[in-house]
């Protein structure tokens, strides 16, 4: 079945403690994005990747990092998480890059809900 | 960059009435725009989407409709049911960058 998973699916964590969530997509898709999703405010982009090696900013990349080492997966690191990191995660790819008229869907995982005390 | 602003926030129609949501964007070179549908606690699902060589879209009881001029577009949907309460996001890619914005949501909910 072809899906984006995102790991783990909730996290309770305290701040400065270093966290991965885990993006994989078996769909062969060159891009993939990361995005928090907070009330009132949508979905605002932190990172994304349009292929191995290749990773630009979004809107709000402050306290995030990301790695794009192989094709399928793409890594969101806190290497210090605060407070303000508490919020719903998505990890989402698409076959192509989204930009020169190439626009499409973009395909998302089931979401991360993180909460930093 | 890209701007998207969507409204209403919330929404609420009688079971079999009609919904629309309007979004407008502000990057004249926005050239495609989904709409995507979040239940609870689920992921964000596309929908319906348009580029932005096409003025209206259609399917089944759902259409979006683009005015390149005014830069905006609508989300339609008629004869509403109950599973279409949900959270609808629309979005909007630009040609010179490789992001999609999202607006901030509108809440629909159909009353039985």
């Amino acid at each position: 079945e072809a899906q984006v998973t995102q790991n783990p699916r909730y996290l309770i964590t305290v701040t400065g403690k270093k966290l991965t969530v885990t993006c994989s997509q078996n769909m062969n898709h060159e891009y993939m994005s990361w995005y928090r999703q907070d009330p009132g405010l949508g979905l605002r982009q932190i990172y994304y990747s349009m292929n191995v090696e290749v990773t630009d900013k979004g809107d709000v990349p402050e306290g995030y990092k990301v790695s794009r080492k192989e094709k399928r997966n793409f890594p969101l690191i806190l290497e210090s998480p605060s407070p303000n990191q508490t919020s719903l995660y998505f990890c989402a790819s698409s076959l192509y890059a989204l930009g020169g008229g190439a626009g499409q869907p973009q395909h998302f995982g089931d979401g991360t809900r993180l909460s930093i005390l | 960059g890209e701007n998207v602003e969507q409204h209403p926030s919330t929404l609420s129609v009688q079971e079999g009435d009609s919904a629309v949501i309007k979004c407008t964007y502000s990057d004249s070179a926005s050239n495609y725009f989904p709409w995507y549908k979040q239940e609870l606690g689920k992921r964000p699902q596309l929908i319906i989407d348009i580029r932005s060589n096409v003025g209206e879209k259609k399917d089944q009881r759902i259409a979006v409709t683009l005015n390149k001029t005014a830069k905006h577009f609508s989300l339609h949907i008629t004869e509403t049911q109950p599973e279409d309460s949900a959270v609808y996001f629309c979005a909007a890619t630009p040609y010179n960058n490789n992001d999609m914005r999202f607006g901030a949501g509108t809440r629909l909910t159909v009353k039985p």
